[in-house]
């Protein structure tokens, strides 16, 4: 039950794009399309940004976007703003048990 | 609206237990999977335990195997994690969650903290 491997950090000016990657196995994000991905601001409780690889929730900006290759699933961000500025986890069903990514902290410049 | 309500966190010895309770609404309880996550200070979230929505499949992150029970009551709308042996490590924030297409629904938390 290994965490999925995020980048530590990653930043971006106001209108850029930014990836965030997370890297698996086979046993989890390879082997499922049920990878899911979060935005946590500081004290408060994170709130799902995509589902499914690829799928955004209701009231999520189409800015948010997921795709996957292999073992390895992304995160991209466009049109950045500053109420971006979180802390990012991935997410993925692995079978018998669900194991997150140890995430990243997006900076907005 | 979807709520989830958190409660039961303290502070505790170590190996010593602990209830939470998840009180749900706004939708039906009994159609949905739930699960535990929790946040060690300053650190990432961690996935703890699930249960389906009749309560018949749970299942447990390695750490807290033998140690945590997640269990429900439909009748009361209510998510339940008793712990058991707690250990320092175990000091964290604890969410509920809902399965709906990825974690959908999350409680404001409730905190536990292990120490002497």
């Amino acid at each position: 039950q290994s965490a999925l491997t995020q980048p530590r950090s990653v930043s971006g000016s106001p209108g850029q794009s930014v990836a965030i990657s997370c890297t698996g196995t086979s046993s989890d994000v390879g082997g499922y399309n049920y990878v899911s991905w979060y935005r946590q601001h500081p004290g408060k409780a994170p709130k799902l940004m995509i589902y499914d690889v690829n799928k955004r929730p209701s009231g999520v900006p189409d800015r948010f976007s997921g795709s996957k290759s292999g073992n390895t699933a992304s995160l991209t961000i466009s049109g950045l703003q500053a109420e971006d500025e979180a802390d990012y986890y991935c997410c993925s069903y692995a079978g018998t048990y669900t194991v997150f990514g140890g995430g990243t902290k997006l900076t907005v410049l | 609206e979807v709520q989830l309500v958190e409660s039961g966190g303290g502070l505790v010895q170590p190996g010593g237990s602990l209830r939470l309770s998840c009180a749900a609404s706004g939708f039906t309880f009994s159609s949905h999977r739930m699960h535990w996550v929790r946040q060690g200070p300053g650190k990432g979230l961690v996935w703890v335990s699930r249960i389906s929505g009749d309560g018949s499949d749970t299942g447990y992150a390695d750490s807290v195997k033998g140690r945590f029970t997640i269990s429900r009551d439909n009748a009361k709308n209510t998510l339940y994690l008793q712990m058991r042996s707690l250990r320092a490590e175990d000091t964290a924030v604890y969410y509920c969650t809902r399965t709906g297409g990825g974690f959908d629904y999350w409680g404001q938390g409730t905190l536990v903290t292990v120490s002497s």
